[in-house]
């Protein structure tokens, strides 16, 4: 258990309709990492939180957003959803700063599947 | 930019074989490399590290050595076994705040 959770596990939507993912990092922890993952694309950064603030931006869509609260938990929010955003989403959690120490903490993912 | 190149699976192998998963990367100055795990079910979860060259990482019976001169850190393992069945994930660090993730190669070991 890596004690970072994701809730929900498992997700079913429609096209169109919006959904959010929520992430408790382990405890003590301050930064926050969302990852999507897809069969065809491998493991692909979305957005990363430091203690409330935006630090780093991968390739994370428009549609897409996200927040990190006071009590440091996290949400993922996806709007107007497309097929192709069905993927396994990771939250992984480190103490501070990556630097060279590279260590994430990862929850078991959600996985969403849109119809 | 960062990039990181992994061995395309999946790879199949029976019981006490040999493993090598290779991996590349390319990268701006000298980042730290890193192998990370995901088994059935679960979140990835760091398996070794190295943050210079030449430095070997080890692991659970698993090892990577940091090679700048083919720029490359390929995993191995002298015998596995049917519990080390997993993905395997080479990493790259970019920088305070990122890591470039290999898209991960599927092991499958039989008794």
């Amino acid at each position: 258990d890596s004690g970072v959770t994701q809730t929900p596990k498992h997700l079913i939507t429609a096209t169109g309709q919006r959904v959010t993912l929520r992430c408790s990092p382990r405890s003590g922890d301050l930064s926050v990492y969302w990852y999507q993952q897809s069969l065809d694309q491998g493991l692909q950064f979305l957005i990363q939180y430091y203690n409330g603030e935006e630090r780093a931006k991968g390739n994370i869509l428009e549609r897409f957003s996200a927040q990190q609260f006071p009590d440091l938990h996290s949400e993922l929010n996806l709007s107007s959803l497309e097929l192709g955003d069905s993927a396994l989403y990771f939250c992984a959690s480190s103490p501070g700063e990556l630097g060279r120490t590279g260590e994430l903490f990862f929850g078991e993912g959600s996985r969403l599947t849109v119809l | 930019g960062n990039s990181v190149t992994q061995m395309e699976g999946p790879v199949t192998l029976s019981e006490e074989a040999f493993l090598t998963i290779n991996c590349t990367y390319t990268a701006t100055g000298y980042p730290s490399l890193f192998w990370y795990v995901q088994y059935p079910g679960e979140g990835l979860q760091l398996l070794l590290k190295a943050t210079k060259a030449d430095d070997k990482g080890s692991n659970k019976g698993f090892e990577a050595t940091y090679r700048k001169e083919t720029t490359s850190f390929h995993l191995e393992k002298g015998s596995v076994q049917v519990s080390d069945s997993a993905v395997y994930f080479c990493a790259l660090g970019g920088g305070a705040n990122n890591l470039f993730f290999g898209t991960g190669t599927r092991l499958t070991v039989i008794p």
